[in-house]
């Protein structure tokens, strides 16, 4: 069975710092891995998605790498800003059983200006 | 284009009422999820669904029941509602062409029962 966690839990760092947020998952036969972003109250807003055949995707200050032979993914923040604060949570598709996702608990970030 | 969109955005049930949380999806995606969201956790899948007339139980299926009768809805009720069910509800709707299947999401009902 498929099981996702994220560490830090929480993480609190000074405007400008690049942070690193990790991403661990237990079956390495994923279809893809997919890193939200989700404020207090509100919805999931995709930020990167990587299929399994790739190593990393870039959107402007954001970068996710993908190990799947050591279960791991990354998501790095360059220059971290006050209003990247938000829940950052990740989701492993299987590529097995009807595609389900799992999610991680997700770290909650506060950049501090 | 609204994307995903839910109804209603909060509700409060008694417990054993019963109610259906509507989602609705304009971007013709086959594929749509419900999800439920506890305080610090992650979503777990409820049920989904590939297409009109399919769905499957997802992790956390007890307690409620889907249909998908068009390419655009698919309802979640709730039947004897249960203070456990206590949760906020996202459905999610993705795109198997390009085959990446990137999920958006709703902005959620975030529902209590008493």
């Amino acid at each position: 069975k498929q099981e996702v966690t994220q560490i830090p839990a929480a993480l609190s760092v000074p405007e400008g710092e690049n942070l690193v947020l990790n991403c661990s998952f237990t079956d390495s036969a994923i279809y893809n891995l997919q890193w939200f972003r989700q404020d207090p109250g509100k919805g999931l807003t995709s930020l990167l998605l990587i299929q399994s055949s790739q190593r990393e995707q870039t959107s402007g200050r954001l970068n996710a790498s993908l190990d799947k032979s050591s279960g791991r993914s990354t998501l790095y923040i360059a220059a971290s800003q006050p209003g990247d604060s938000a829940t950052y949570l990740c989701a492993v598709r299987g590529n097995t059983g009807g595609f389900k996702t799992i999610f991680g608990a997700g770290t909650r970030l506060f950049v501090k200006a | 284009n609204a994307g995903v969109t839910q109804t209603p955005k909060f509700r409060i049930l008694k417990i054993g009422q019963s109610m259906t949380l509507q989602c609705t999806q304009d971007m013709n995606h086959n594929y749509m999820y419900w999800y439920r969201q506890d305080p610090g956790m992650g979503l777990k899948l409820i049920y989904y669904s590939v297409g009109a007339g399919i769905t499957d139980k997802g992790e956390v299926p007890n307690g409620y029941n889907v249909s998908r009768s068009t390419t655009e809805d698919f309802p979640l009720r709730l039947e004897l509602a249960a203070p456990s069910q206590t949760s906020v509800y996202f459905c999610a709707s993705s795109n198997p062409w390009g085959q990446t299947y990137e999920q958006y999401f709703g902005p959620g009902t975030r529902l209590t029962v008493t």
